[in-house]
């Protein structure tokens, strides 16, 4: 168990709707990544919040967006779904953000039908 | 921006036998290179990193090389165990920025 959690662990949904992904950081650490995970994409950096503050973003689409809130937990929202958005998305979360990424969540499954 | 490659994307070793998956980089000023497994269903887990100033770490059955002038380093894992099975994923953080760019992955095989 990493100590990161997030929330669901599945979910499916049609194209054109909107989700929310849920993320609570290992207890201290202030930075959170969020990762997209698909075949033939790999593992792909989406956005990082360190504090509450946006620190760094990656290939974000600009239908997701994501937020931290003061007490550190993360949501990210995918808007519009595509089918190809279907993928597994990780979060992660370090202490401050400049070290390794040593712990990810166990992800959310999602399918878009 | 930096971009990583991994080789082989699939390996299958015996057990007892030793295992190597080989990365490189393109960006010379990334200076810090973690290593993950992935088994399935999953997140990543780091099982060992190096940082730009040293060749070389080791930890166990895992040791990690690192080759700055040819921008590559390399995942050992010897005497390898059923248990090792899984996808493993090199990556290099960028000097000036908080991204990790990951390798596609390997899928490791270890046949008893």
């Amino acid at each position: 168990d990493s100590g990161v959690t997030q929330t669901p662990k599945h979910l499916i949904t049609a194209t054109g709707q909107r989700v929310t992904l849920r993320c609570s950081p290992r207890s201290g650490d202030l930075s959170v990544y969020w990762y997209q995970q698909s075949l033939d994409q790999g593992l792909q950096f989406l956005i990082q919040y360190y504090n509450g503050e946006e620190r760094a973003k990656g290939n974000i689409l600009e239908r997701f967006s994501a937020q931290q809130f003061p007490d550190l937990h993360s949501e990210l929202n995918l808007s519009s779904l595509e089918l190809g958005d279907s993928a597994l998305y990780f979060c992660a979360s370090s202490v401050e953000g400049l070290a390794g990424i040593k712990f990810f969540g166990p992800g959310t499954r999602l399918t878009v039908l | 921006g930096e971009n990583v490659e991994q080789h082989p994307s699939t390996l299958s070793v015996q057990e007892g036998d030793s295992a190597v998956i080989k990365c490189t980089y393109s960006d010379s000023a990334s200076n810090y290179f973690p290593w993950y497994k992935q088994e399935l269903g999953k997140g990543p887990q780091l099982i060992i990193d190096i940082r730009s100033n040293v060749g070389e770490k080791k930890d166990q059955r895992i040791a990690v090389t690192l080759n700055k002038t040819a921008k590559h380093f390399s995942l050992h894992i010897t005497e390898t165990q059923p248990e090792d099975s899984a996808v493993y994923f090199c990556a290099a953080k960028e000097n000036y920025g908080q991204n990790f760019v990951f390798g596609p992955g390997t899928r490791l095989s270890v046949l008893p």
